[in-house]
């Protein structure tokens, strides 16, 4: 149980065009979801917290705008990178909560924007 | 703000040994998690253990333990009898008790040699 996927696990895309990577709980559902990013060798970077149905609540210094994050059902989160650029290349992790102190992850989405 | 310090950036230990790897936390809380995730190549967060404030008894889960030293934000884990499939990248996590938000530290690269 408590299986979370993510939609598509790697995604290679121009420079300039929008990418929308989806994060779902399958057998479960996520009152809560998170989106984390992940530089290489280095820790996971809460990005923003959702909850179904509300308004994300983003970190300091990420750009709501750029990153945009739907939670419309308690199955379903999507991150969205507005106009991306290279420098938005990285691994993206999102994990799904049903108690507060138990989250569980999502595989990652690999993002390269040429 | 709360953080977590790694300050082994990596260790290595022979199969069937037992290794240590420490984590500091600075939080002025009284009611928070700890945990230990393990990210192997592929990348996908695997929770190890979880320990919560509040219980002086440390956490054990099979090969896995942790030495919970409240007064000195101490939180370090134990992995006896080392096996091959314990490589991977560990980092420990923060929780407070009244956010979910998941607070990471660095990680330690651990290596498992024959």
């Amino acid at each position: 149980g408590a299986v979370v996927s993510q939609h598509p696990s790697r995604v290679i895309c121009k420079s300039g065009t929008s990418v929308k990577i989806e994060c779902r709980s399958l057998d479960f559902q996520a009152t809560t979801m998170f989106w984390y990013r992940q530089f290489p060798k280095k820790s996971l970077m809460l990005m923003a917290t959702s909850n179904e149905g509300s308004k994300a609540t983003y970190e300091q210094g990420v750009e709501k705008d750029k990153f945009l994050i739907n939670h419309a059902s308690l199955t379903l989160s999507t991150l969205t990178v507005t106009s991306a650029h290279p420098e938005d290349s990285s691994f993206y992790i999102c994990s799904a909560s049903t108690r507060k102190e138990t989250q569980y992850f999502g595989p990652g989405t690999r993002l390269l924007v040429l | 703000a709360q953080t977590v310090t790694q300050s082994q950036p990596e260790m290595s230990v022979q199969e069937a040994e037992t290794v240590t790897l420490s984590c500091t936390y600075d939080t002025s809380e009284s009611d928070y998690y700890l945990f230990w995730y393990k990210q192997p190549p592929s990348r996908q967060m695997i929770l190890v253990i979880r320990q919560e404030a509040y219980k002086q008894q440390n956490a054990t889960e099979n090969r896995f333990s942790v030495n919970f030293q409240k007064a000195a934000k101490s939180f370090s884990l134990k992995i006896s009898d080392s096996q091959l499939g314990d490589a991977a990248m560990y980092f420990c996590a923060y929780m407070t008790g009244t956010a979910s938000k998941l607070t990471f530290g660095t990680g330690t690269r651990l290596q498992v040699t024959l």
